[in-house]
């Protein structure tokens, strides 16, 4: 049973990059089964797609987010990670990472981390 | 792409069904049979409750169920429980451009 597990800091200042990790167990990123994706809820409010990769390292992203955002695998095949560029206060949020088919059945979330920017 | 359109809340008295709705249009809910729906309780991540429209997941119970119609899918709980009280959201694939977009949230309260 695939399980999922975000990493990284919990605050971030205005105007630099946010960097999480997202730790796969039970499975491999390298599989093909899953797509990977990075999914955010701002406070209070609803769920927004960030992107998301695939075993053949091809990635997609929201287009309101795309100019600001790179989904990479991480440091061992087990981990993908998300770099968000030039953070402002509008991107404190619960960031989850989840594994979805492509149809966009998310049945794989992590538990969440929280993230503030602010100076 | 917008957001999905669901009330921001429905309630029910334990054992009656309710249901909610989700509003797109002919370019995302309307094109595609590929509607999800997540229950999400206080500070928990979001967990499938339906997929492809009216598919649930294994362990799921039979008391949800999705349909779609047009441009609105709906999810109908039936046999309201306490348990039920959460926050559920919709989700519709869109295309190969945009992929996924999320409805704004439906709180069900049990009343």
């Amino acid at each position: 049973q695939v399980q999922l597990q975000e990493s990284g800091p919990g605050l971030v200042k205005p105007s630099q990059t946010l960097s999480l990790t997202c730790t796969v167990s039970g499975g491999s990123i390298s599989s093909g089964g899953y797509y990977w994706s990075w999914i955010r809820q701002h406070p209070g409010k609803g769920l927004e797609w960030i992107g998301y990769i695939f075993y053949s390292g091809s990635t997609y992203y929201n287009p309101s987010l795309q100019s600001r955002v790179t989904i990479s695998e991480g440091t061992s095949k087990n981990q993908f990670s998300l770099k968000m560029r030039s953070v402002t206060a509008a991107d404190t949020a619960v960031y989850y990472c989840a594994a979805h088919d492509y149809g966009g059945a998310f049945d794989v979330w992590g538990q969440g981390t929280e993230v503030t920017v602010s100076s | 792409q917008s957001a999905l359109t669901q009330p921001a809340s429905v309630s029910g008295s334990p054992g009656q069904s309710i249901t909610i709705s989700c509003t797109g249009t002919s370019s995302d809910v309307g094109s595609y049979n590929l509607v999800s729906w997540y229950q999400q309780l206080p500070g928990k991540a979001p967990k499938l409750m339906i997929y492809e429209v009216n598919k649930r997941p294994s362990g799921v119970s039979n008391r949800f169920s999705g349909s779609k119609s047009g441009n609105t899918a709906s999810l109908t709980i039936s046999g309201l429980q306490a348990e039920d009280e959460a926050d559920y959201y919709c989700c519709s694939y869109v295309g190969s451009s945009t992929f996924y977009v999320f409805g704004s949230g439906t709180k069900v309260t049990v009343l």
